[in-house]
Formats: C-alpha cells, structure tokens, sequence
C-alpha cells in the first residue's frame, strides 16, 4: 500500500531562519511521482514541485530546495531564509502513474503546518 | 482563465440533514478529483472522474455519499444523511489528461461542519 508520512505536524520559526520540512513514503511501485503542495490560508494547494522516481537528483527553485532519496524513501523540502509569506501548510504527496485515463490517484501526508514569525 | 471553484465555502448543518457540495473544474480537463481532510489528519482520496464516468470511487466512505458529474463537466457531492464525522475540507481538484502522473488545480474547498 501507499503511504505517506509527514512527521512534524506544526514548526516555529524566526523569519531568515532556515527549515526543512521531512517526507517520507511508501510504494512497491518502481515508477511513482512525488509532489510538494502549499497551502496558504486562502485554502487552495498550490503545486511546487513533482519529482519522478528515476530521478533523484536534487533541485533548487529560488529560496527552495528538495532532496529526494529513493534509499531513504525521504523527498525533504527546505527553505533557505524563511520569510513570513512562507507560513503556510506544506503537504507532501505521493501518485502512481496512471492506467490509460490519464488521470491518478494522488495520496498526501498530513500536512506540516509552518509558522514563520517575524 | 478561471480556477477551480467550490461552493459553497463552509456549509453548517444539524446531523441527519442532506448537504450537497459543488465543483467546477478548470474548463477542458478530464479528471476530476474530490478529497477530504478531518481535521489535523491527512488531505484523503475520495473518488477519481474521468469526464463523466467514476473511474475510482474507493475512497468514498459509505453509501450516504453520492458524487455525479453528468455531462462532464461540473460535479456534486450529496451527503445524506450527515454524520458528525463527516466534518471536514472537502477539496475538488482537477487536471488535464497527462501522460504520467502531474500536478492537480486545487480549489480552495468546501468546509462542512455538521452539529
């Protein structure tokens, strides 16, 4: 079975600090795709980021970065220099390729909740 | 180009009672996704269309939810009759058909809160 695990459910920190948000999951497929979501406190997720499983090589988008490591199972999200737009609930996800709909089936962890104060 | 849109945003109601949600995907794609979130615990897969046809529906709790999506296009979700947990955020979500699993256009969801 699927599943994905965001063990800190809520972390504090001073704006410019840096935090890294854990991922962890788990699939007995060989091609699956993670994903990173943000959710403001509008109330819509937002997509960061999606990774596929053959390839682990970090990345880095601005203040963001992302380590995937398939011998941890682990897909971490840091943010370097937090600022307080960053305070928001971060899920991880975890999707398997689709059959011949084009569509997946998506499952998230539980969400961290991140307060970045100033 | 318009998002995707839920209504209505928070709905409160006496347990026993019918609500039913609405979502209105991003015009053109064909899946279309409803999830929910209890409180503090993870977003939870509830079923999966592609345009008007219910390809997974395994998340979908019990017989007293019922989703549609006739033509294609928009969708609801009837709860009836509520239970107090079926409180939650119900998330709509939708996407173009892809090759290879790619992101899902969130809408800001539905909450319900059932007394």
């Amino acid at each position: 079975a699927q599943k994905v695990t965001q063990a800190q459910t809520e972390i504090s920190v001073v704006e410019k600090e840096d935090v890294t948000l854990d991922c962890v999951y788990e699939t007995r497929d060989t091609t699956y795709y993670l994903f990173w979501y943000k959710q403001p406190p509008s109330g819509e997720l937002v997509f960061l980021i999606r990774r596929n499983s053959f390839d682990e090589q970090n990345e880095i988008s601005g203040r963001y970065s992302w380590n995937f490591q398939k011998s941890t199972s682990s897909f971490n999200f840091t943010i370097t220099a937090s600022q307080v737009v960053d305070s928001a609930v971060y899920f991880c996800a975890l999707s398997e390729a689709g059959a011949n709909t084009g569509g997946f089936k998506t499952i998230f962890g539980a969400g961290t909740r991140l307060f970045v104060k100033a | 180009e318009a998002g995707v849109t839920q209504f209505p945003s928070h709905s409160v109601i006496e347990k026993g009672q019918t609500v039913t949600l609405r979502c209105d995907p991003i015009s053109g794609h064909d899946n279309l996704y409803w999830y929910r979130r209890v409180m503090g615990k993870e977003i939870k897969f509830l079923l999966h269309f592609v345009k008007e046809s219910k390809q997974d529906e395994s998340g979908m709790p019990n017989n007293r939810f019922l989703a549609e999506r006739t033509g294609g296009t928009y969708s609801t979700l009837k709860v009836q009759p509520a239970e107090l947990e079926d409180s939650g955020v119900y998330f709509c979500a939708s996407s173009p058909r892809y090759q290879g699993a790619r992101e899902l256009f969130f809408g800001e969801g539905s909450r319900l809160t059932v007394l």
